[in-house]
C-alpha cells in the first residue's frame, strides 16, 4: 500500500515563526500535493509539484512556498505564520497518470499558530 | 467553471439501513470522480475512482455510480454500520487537470 507521512500529527507555533511541515512518500509518485482544509471552506489546493524541483501554485499559495529536492519529499514552508494560517495541513501524491490515479493522502498536521 | 456540490452536508441514520449519497458537478467535461473517507482529526482515504467512461465501481457494500451527461454521481452504503460515521467528500478531476472538491456530507450512523 502507498505510505504517505506526514512529520507532525499537531504542531503549535508562534506568530512570525517559520514553519517546515514534511512529507515523505514511498510509492515513487511523480504528483505530490498540500492542502489546507477549514470548517466550512473545504479542501483547498496550496501548490502542487509535478516533479523534481517543480512546484506549481495552487488556489490559495500567498504566505507558503514548498520545496521539493527528492522525488519522495515534498515541503511546505510557512515564511513568517500568521494566526490565519492556523488550520489542518494535508500532503497527497499520485502517479504521472494524473488524471487516472488514485489520490493517496497523508494523515495531515494540525498547525496552531498562536 | 467547474463547481461540485454535495447534499445533504449532514445525515443521520440508523444501523442497518442501506443509503445514498450525493455528489453533483456543473461541467460533464471531467476525466473521473473520485469518493474519499475522511474521519475527524484525521487525513482522506480514497474509497472509489470511476473513469469517465465508466459507469459504476463496487468495493464491497459500496457502490459508486456516475451519470456524466446528468452531472451527477451517487454513493451507495449498503446495510450501514456505525464504523461508516464519517465524513464523506467527492472530487472531480476536471478538463484542466484540476481537482475540484465538494464540501462533504457527514454521515453519522446511529447504533
Amino acid at each position: 500500500d502507498v505510505k504517505v507521512t506526514q512529520s507532525s500529527r499537531y504542531l503549535v507555533k508562534r506568530t512570525g515563526e517559520k514553519v517546515f511541515l514534511e512529507c515523505v512518500q514511498d510509492m515513487d509518485h511523480e504528483n505530490m500535493f498540500w492542502y489546507r482544509q477549514d470548517p466550512g471552506l473545504g479542501l483547498r489546493l496550496i501548490y502542487f509539484s509535478y516533479d523534481v524541483k517543480m512546484k506549481e501554485k495552487g488556489d490559495i499559495p500567498e504566505g507558503y512556498s514548498v520545496s521539493r529536492e527528492k522525488k519522495e519529499r515534498f515541503s511546505l514552508i510557512l515564511e513568517s505564520a500568521s494566526t490565519n494560517q492556523t488550520s489542518m495541513y494535508l500532503c497527497a501524491s499520485s502517479s504521472v497518470q494524473g488524471a487516472r490515479e488514485k489520490l493517496f493522502f497523508g494523515s495531515g498536521t494540525q498547525l496552531s499558530v498562536l | 467553471k467547474q463547481e461540485v456540490t454535495q447534499i445533504p452536508a449532514a445525515l443521520s441514520v440508523p444501523e442497518g439501513e442501506n443509503l445514498v449519497l450525493n455528489c453533483s458537478f456543473t461541467d460533464s467535461a471531467i476525466y473521473n470522480l473520485q469518493w474519499f473517507r475522511q474521519d475527524p482529526g484525521k487525513g482522506l482515504t480514497s474509497l472509489l475512482l470511476i473513469q469517465s467512461s465508466q459507469r459504476e465501481q463496487t468495493s464491497g457494500r459500496l457502490n459508486a455510480s456516475l451519470d456524466k451527461s446528468s452531472g451527477r454521481s451517487t454513493l451507495y452504503i449498503a446495510a450501514s454500520q456505525p464504523g461508516d460515521s464519517a465524513t464523506y467528500l467527492c472530487a472531480v478531476f476536471d478538463s484542466n487537470y484540476q481537482l475540484i472538491w465538494g464540501a462533504g456530507t457527514k454521515l453519522i450512523i446511529k447504533p
